[in-house]
């Protein structure tokens, strides 16, 4: 069983819809990732939070947006997004930004009609 | 930036058998390289990692080796079995970004 909860694990979406995935994990890491993949291709890094603060941003177009609202939570909000954007959106943990291994979560697999 | 590369993308073996993925890195400065293993519907899972100041690393049936002065480092899993089928993922990094290869489909024939 994986330590990184991520919920829901399907979401389906209109392009004008608002929606959120959710991260968790209780290993004391102090370090969390949002990734998105695509079928048959390896995860591609979006954000980077380090101690709660947003450290890196892999220019992400701004109809994502992502939160950290303490050490144990990742949020990442959805909105306008395009039919591209349907992924699998992975989060990962690590003990601090830089930090090695980083623990992933089972994803949420998203689609957008 | 680093630029992974890893052969093959498919790997097919006959249970009992032997696996062996390749990957090599282009960042002298990469310190750091994991392998994952993610099965269907599920996320990368890490199965095992090396730094670059050691040459081997063993844990059961899995091993992985590195060469640093040829930028390359290797997979082997001995004894396969039908529940290693997965696509596995090598990776190199120097800090928080994980620079992955294209990943090799490993099929474990019964």
């Amino acid at each position: 069983d994986t330590e990184v909860t991520q919920t829901p694990k399907h979401l389906v979406m209109g392009m004008t819809n608002k929606k959120s995935l959710k991260c968790e994990q209780h290993m004391g890491h102090r370090a969390m990732y949002w990734y998105k993949q695509k079928a048959k291709k390896p995860p591609e890094l979006m954000f980077v939070y380090s101690y709660e603060k947003l450290s890196i941003n892999e220019s992400v177009p701004s109809r994502f947006s992502p939160e950290c609202p303490n050490s144990s939570l990742l949020n990442l909000h959805l909105h306008a997004l395009q039919p591209e954007d349907s992924a699998l959106y992975l989060c990962a943990s690590s003990s601090y930004a830089g930090g090695q291994p980083q623990h992933f979560g089972d994803g949420t697999r998203l689609s957008i009609l | 930036g680093e630029n992974v590369e890893q052969h093959p993308s498919t790997l097919s073996v006959q249970e009992g058998d032997s696996a062996v993925i390749k990957c090599t890195y282009s960042d002298s400065a990469s310190n750091y390289f994991p392998w994952y293993k993610q099965e269907l519907g599920k996320g990368p899972q890490l199965i095992i990692d090396i730094r670059s100041n050691v040459g081997e690393k063993k844990d059961q049936r899995i091993a992985v080796t590195l060469n640093k002065t040829a930028k390359h480092f290797s997979l082997h899993i001995t004894e396969t079995q039908p529940e290693d089928s997965a696509v596995y993922f090598c990776a190199a990094s120097n800090d928080y970004k994980l620079s992955f290869g294209a990943g090799t489909t490993v099929t474990v024939r019964a």
